[in-house]
């Protein structure tokens, strides 16, 4: 157990909804960051947060966002769904940014109907 | 610039072989590289690290090689077992905070390794 929680683990849903992810970092990460793992693209960056801050992005589309909350759990919002916006996404945390290790989540599995 | 090329995409070892993945780099300001174990449903695990001041890591049958001249390093598992069956992801990131690559990791595409009884 990585101690990072994420919630829902599975998802279903329909092209054009909206959904939300959540991450609960391990207990003392202050950094949270999301990938979204799919066959064809492997596991991508999206966005990462540091204490509430936005510190870098990736190849995040426009239609997604982010945010992490003052206790630090972090919610990632994707709108507009497409067919291929289906995939794994995983949050990660670390103590800090930079070197730290980071451990990941069990993942929210997204599936667009 | 910020590709990680992985290899292979498969790998079949018998129980008690060595397991080799390697892995090559192209951005020069990539200083951390870690080794991530993936079960099915299951998130990436960290295996093992190294950072560039060293050549060779080692942690119980997994080592780590890293050649700086050459960009690359490989994993090596001793002994593979069949609880090693899983797919094994390198990756790599910058400990510059300046630089597009801090703390986020690029990932390779993964190897997925079968050990038989």
């Amino acid at each position: 157990d990585s101690g990072v929680t994420q919630t829902p683990k599975h998802l279903i849903t329909a092209t054009g909804q909206r959904v939300t992810l959540r991450c609960s970092p391990r207990s003392g990460d202050l950094s949270v960051y999301w990938y979204q793992q799919s066959l064809d693209q492997g596991l991508q960056f999206l966005i990462q947060y540091y204490n509430g801050e936005e510190r870098a992005k990736g190849n995040i589309l426009e239609r997604f966002s982010a945010q992490q909350f003052p206790d630090l759990h972090s919610e990632l919002n994707l709108s507009s769904l497409e067919l291929g916006d289906s995939a794994l996404y995983f949050c990660a945390s670390s103590v800090e940014g930079g070197l730290q290790p980071q451990h990941f989540g069990d993942g929210t599995r997204l599936s667009i109907l | 610039q910020q590709q990680v090329k992985q290899s292979p995409q498969s790998l079949i070892v018998q129980k008690g072989g060595i397991s080799i993945i390697n892995c090559a780099y192209e951005n020069t300001a990539f200083d951390y590289f870690p080794w991530y174990q993936q079960f099915p449903g299951k998130g990436p695990a960290l295996l093992i690290a190294i950072r560039p001041d060293v050549s060779e890591k080692k942690e119980g049958r997994f080592t780590i090689s890293f050649n700086k001249s050459a960009k690359q390093f490989s994993l090596h598992i001793m002994d593979s077992q069949p609880g090693d069956s899983a797919t094994y992801f390198c990756a790599a990131s910058s400990g510059n905070a300046g630089g597009t690559s801090y703390g986020k990791l690029t990932f390779g595409q993964g190897t997925i390794l079968t050990v038989h009884p």
